[in-house]
């Protein structure tokens, strides 16, 4: 089936640091979305993007926190400053349509902030 | 606020065995419902999805769920569990104009030989 790539499966940064999580989502999908799973707990939306804006984003998007998909590239994830709260498994997903409503979702960065 | 239940943390299972995992949802209007599998150390992957019609859908591994408007519930269920079949399964719920998912906490399937 279709699939969604991230880049890379694991990123240890200090706090403070800048970080970038990338996606690679399905060719021809037009909405993209970033989740957020703390380790055993639930996955929370962040921030949903289509024709480079952002629609819809959740209270824990913060400040730090930035999205972008230039001219069809890597859709990303960009946190700075990161701060200890961040760590996390962050999923990236895409779908095709509005009305589609399947999200694909890649396997996930896991980001520790020391 | 539309909100997903999973009351059970965990279950477990003999290999063999039939299963249902509970979801109940609570949401205003109607609702579009899916079950997702977390496989360890992987990202999640559709096991099925309810779009308004019947209410019973059927998913992949034999998998099927069952839609109740009056139980405002999307319980899942499979007739014979295999061990491939342990790992955190998701029921979520799509929300808003943009397709944003509300997941529940999860429930953590263990099978037993």
């Amino acid at each position: 089936g279709p699939k969604v790539l991230q880049i890379p499966s694991h990123q240890i940064i200090d706090m403070g640091q800048m970080v970038t999580l990338n996606c690679d989502p399905v060719s021809n999908h037009l909405y993209f979305y970033w989740y957020k799973q703390i380790l055993g707990q639930q996955m929370e939306f962040l921030v949903n993007f289509y024709n480079g804006k952002v629609m819809e984003k959740s209270k824990l998007f913060k400040d730090q926190f930035s999205v972008e998909r230039p001219d069809g590239s890597y859709f990303t994830l960009k946190i700075q400053p990161t701060a200890l709260e961040d760590s996390a498994v962050y999923f990236c997903a895409s779908s095709s349509l509005l009305g589609g409503y399947e999200q694909y979702f890649g396997p996930g960065t896991r980001l520790t902030v020391l | 606020a539309q909100s997903v239940t999973q009351p059970d943390a965990r279950v477990t299972v003999s290999e063999g065995a039939s299963l249902q995992l509970r979801c109940k949802y609570s949401y205003f209007g109607t609702p579009y419902l899916f079950w997702y599998v977390q496989y360890p150390r992987q990202g999640l992957q559709l096991l099925l999805k309810y779009y308004p019609g019947d209410p019973v859908v059927q998913g992949v591994n034999g998998f099927e769920a069952e839609f109740s408007k009056s139980n405002s519930s999307f319980h899942l269920r499979k007739a014979s569990v295999h061990w491939s079949d342990w790992a955190v399964y998701f029921c979520a719920a799509l929300s808003g104009s943009f397709n944003k998912l509300t997941f529940g906490a999860g429930t953590r399937l263990a099978v037993c030989p």
